[in-house]
C-alpha cells in the first residue's frame, strides 16, 4: 500500500525559533498534499492544502507567515513553523492525495516548544 | 462548510462483544464519509468508504457501516470485536466534488477488554 512518512517523529524546540517538519510519499507521487493540526482529544483541524508546484492554500485563520509550507516535488512537503510559541505545541499530520478521493496519512510529528 | 459529530469520546467494551461507533454529520452539498482508525503510535489507516451505491460498506476485517442520508450518519459497527480493535477511530467527511481536503470528527477511543 502508499506509504507516507514524516521526520522528525518528536521534535523540541525552544521558543522564538524554527523547526522543519518533512512529509514524504515513499512509493507513489503526491499530487496534493495536506497538512493537519491535531490537539489533545479533538479532532485533526486542515491547516493548509498544497499541489507540487504551486503556493499552498491555508485555511481561514492559519497565519501563512508563520507556517510556511514548500511543495517542490511530488514527493515531498514540508512545513516550517517559524518562531515558535509554546502554543505552538501540537500534533501536526499531513496526508497525500493521489486520485480524487484517497488520502493517505504519516505518521505524525509531535511537536514542543519550550 | 461540513461538520462531523462523534458523540462518544470513549467506548469501553468487552471482547467478542458488538459495537457501534456513532458518526452524526451536516453538509449543504453531497459528501463522501470515510471512517480511519488510528492505532497507538501510528498514522491514521482508511478503514472503509463509502462513495456511491450501496448505502452498506464493509471492510476487510468485519466492520461495517451504513450510510444514512435522512438521518445524516454513518455509524460504524462490528459484531464481535478483539482486543487487537482497541485504536481512536475518525469519521471523516469532504463534498463529493471540488475541495479534497477532509473534515473530521473527534475521535473515538474503542477499549477492547479482556
Amino acid at each position: 500500500g502508499a506509504v507516507v512518512s514524516q521526520h522528525p517523529s518528536r521534535v523540541i524546540c525552544k521558543s522564538g525559533t524554527s523547526v522543519k517538519i518533512e512529509c514524504r510519499s515513499l512509493d507513489f507521487q503526491a499530487t496534493t498534499m495536506f497538512w493537519y493540526r491535531q490537539f489533545p482529544k479533538q479532532s485533526l483541524m486542515l491547516m493548509a492544502t498544497s499541489n507540487e508546484g504551486s503556493k499552498a492554500t491555508y485555511e481561514q485563520g492559519v497565519e501563512k507567515d508563520k507556517f510556511l509550507i514548500n511543495h517542490a516535488s511530488l514527493t515531498l512537503s514540508t512545513l516550517t513553523v517559524t518562531s515558535a510559541h509554546p502554543e505552538d505545541s501540537s500534533f501536526y499530520i499531513c496526508s497525500a492525495g493521489t486520485g480524487d478521493y484517497e488520502q493517505y496519512f504519516g505518521p505524525g510529528t509531535r511537536l514542543t516548544v519550550t | 462548510a461540513q461538520s462531523v459529530t462523534q458523540l462518544d469520546s470513549q467506548v469501553p467494551v468487552f471482547e467478542e462483544a458488538p459495537v457501534e461507533l456513532r458518526c452524526n454529520y451536516s453538509s449543504s452539498v453531497s459528501v463522501y464519509l470515510f471512517w480511519y482508525v488510528q492505532y497507538p503510535n501510528q498514522g491514521l489507516q482508511l478503514l472503509l468508504k463509502y462513495l456511491s451505491g450501496s448505502t452498506l460498506v464493509e471492510s476487510i476485517n468485519g466492520f461495517e457501516a451504513e450510510f444514512n442520508k435522512s438521518q445524516t450518519s454513518f455509524h460504524l459497527r462490528k459484531p464481535s470485536v478483539h482486543i487487537s480493535d482497541t485504536a481512536e477511530y475518525f469519521c471523516a467527511v469532504r463534498p463529493d466534488t471540488g475541495r479534497r481536503a477532509l473534515t473530521f470528527g473527534s475521535g473515538t477511543r474503542l477499549q477492547v477488554q479482556p
